[in-house]
Order: structure tokens, then sequence, then C-alpha cells
């Protein structure tokens, strides 16, 4: 049982390019997120996903696309890289069924744009 | 006026010494709350859930006070392991939103 993992743990993008940071979890939860910190602030929430298919915008959406086809996987893609992207993400799960909504987090990837 | 507020510290305590945080929310329809534990550059670990009749876990006990709308963490007879930054976390009611604090900053001293 890996819980939250995350690919890949570091990463450095020219202005411009595009990537996607990869997600997945094993302990069929239905609610997955993804969160960036920057120094001095909490983690603000990008995107999220309540299951396959359905998918919303959080707090700070722009320049990010995701997608959510299996339980399992939810990848974050940067569209155009910009130096504000440079930020730590986190990638977390939780599950509804057990009343409890205890959030679990992968091992972030830290992204530096130059 | 933030939705969730915590004192950034650091807090500064030798070991052995009982330290306590507070953590303010503003939505009065919060259903769940959380205490993360983060080490530097790692991912937030959840500590314990906040229940309302309040919960211990060894060393760490967590209270909710709905009226004044605040959750405390009490650590008793610190560690140097304890060092490390405590994030509050608060579930709005109906939704799949958590809102975090910025944390509070705890060192232990030997």
């Amino acid at each position: 049982n890996a819980g939250v993992t995350q690919t890949p743990k570091f990463q450095v993008l020219k202005t411009g390019q595009s990537m996607t940071l990869q997600c997945a979890q094993d302990m069929n939860h239905e609610y997955m997120s993804w969160y960036r910190q920057d120094p001095g602030m909490g983690l603000r929430l990008i995107h999220y996903s309540v299951g396959a298919g359905i998918t919303d915008q959080g707090e700070v959406p722009n320049g990010y696309n995701v997608s959510r086809s299996t339980t399992e996987d939810f990848p974050l893609r940067l569209l155009s890289a910009a130096p504000s992207q440079t930020s730590v993400y986190f990638c977390a799960s939780s599950s509804a069924t057990s009343g409890s909504y205890e959030q679990y987090f992968g091992p972030g990837t830290r992204l530096t744009v130059t | 006026r933030k939705e969730v507020e915590q004192d950034p510290g650091p807090f500064n305590v030798p070991e052995g010494a009982t330290v306590a945080f507070n953590c303010t929310y503003s939505n009065s329809a919060s259903q769940s709350f959380f205490w993360y534990r983060q080490d530097c550059r790692k991912e937030p670990k959840l500590l314990m859930s906040v229940y309302s009749s309040g919960n211990e876990d060894g060393r760490f006990t967590a209270q909710l006070n709905r009226a004044s709308q605040y959750i405390s963490l009490l650590i008793r007879d610190s560690k140097l392991s304890d060092s490390a930054t405590y994030l509050c976390v608060v579930k709005w009611s109906g939704t799949y939103k958590y809102i975090f604090g910025t944390g509070t900053r705890l060192k232990v001293l030997a």
C-alpha cells in the first residue's frame, strides 16, 4: 500500500515549456486534489476531483489543467510554464465514505521555472 | 480576515515543556477540523482529527470550541522530534474545500 505517490520529485523548466506532474493513489479514495505551497503562505488549492470524470477549479487554477480518467490517477498539466509557477506542488486524496474526510498527501514535486 | 488564522511563531520551548497552539476559523459552517505536522520541505502529515468532544493521542490533545470558532493543540512533554510546523486545516460543510492555515513553527530546544 503505497498511499499517494508523485513524480517527478524535482523539475526545472524554462519559461513557456509544458509538463505534466503525476499523482496516483492506491487507497480507492474518491476525492483528489492538487495544492501549491509557497513560502509564507498556506497550501492553496489548484484543482480538485470528486471522482473519475469530475473535476473542478480551486483557488488558483489559472495556467493549470487536470483530468481524472481513473480513480487512481490525477495528473496536473502546466500549459506554458511561468516563473510565478515556481513552487512546491502536493497532491492529496481523501475519502468521504468513512466520514472522516482525512486527507493524505504525496511527497511533493519541487518545480523551478527559469 | 483570513479564513483560518494561526500564530506563525516560532514557539521556542525546552524539552519536556507543555506548549499549546490555537487556530481560529471564520466560517461557522465548517465541518471537520484537523492538525497536520509538516517538516521542512516535506509533505504535511496528518497528526490528528479534532472531534467536538475533544480527543487525545498520547502526548497530543486537540480541542474544538465551535462557539468561539477555534481549535487548539496541546503538546505535553515536548521532544526534540516535535520540532516542526503545525498546520491547522478546516473543511467546509457540504464541500470538499479544505482551508489551510499558514502554520505555527515549533522549536523544541535541548
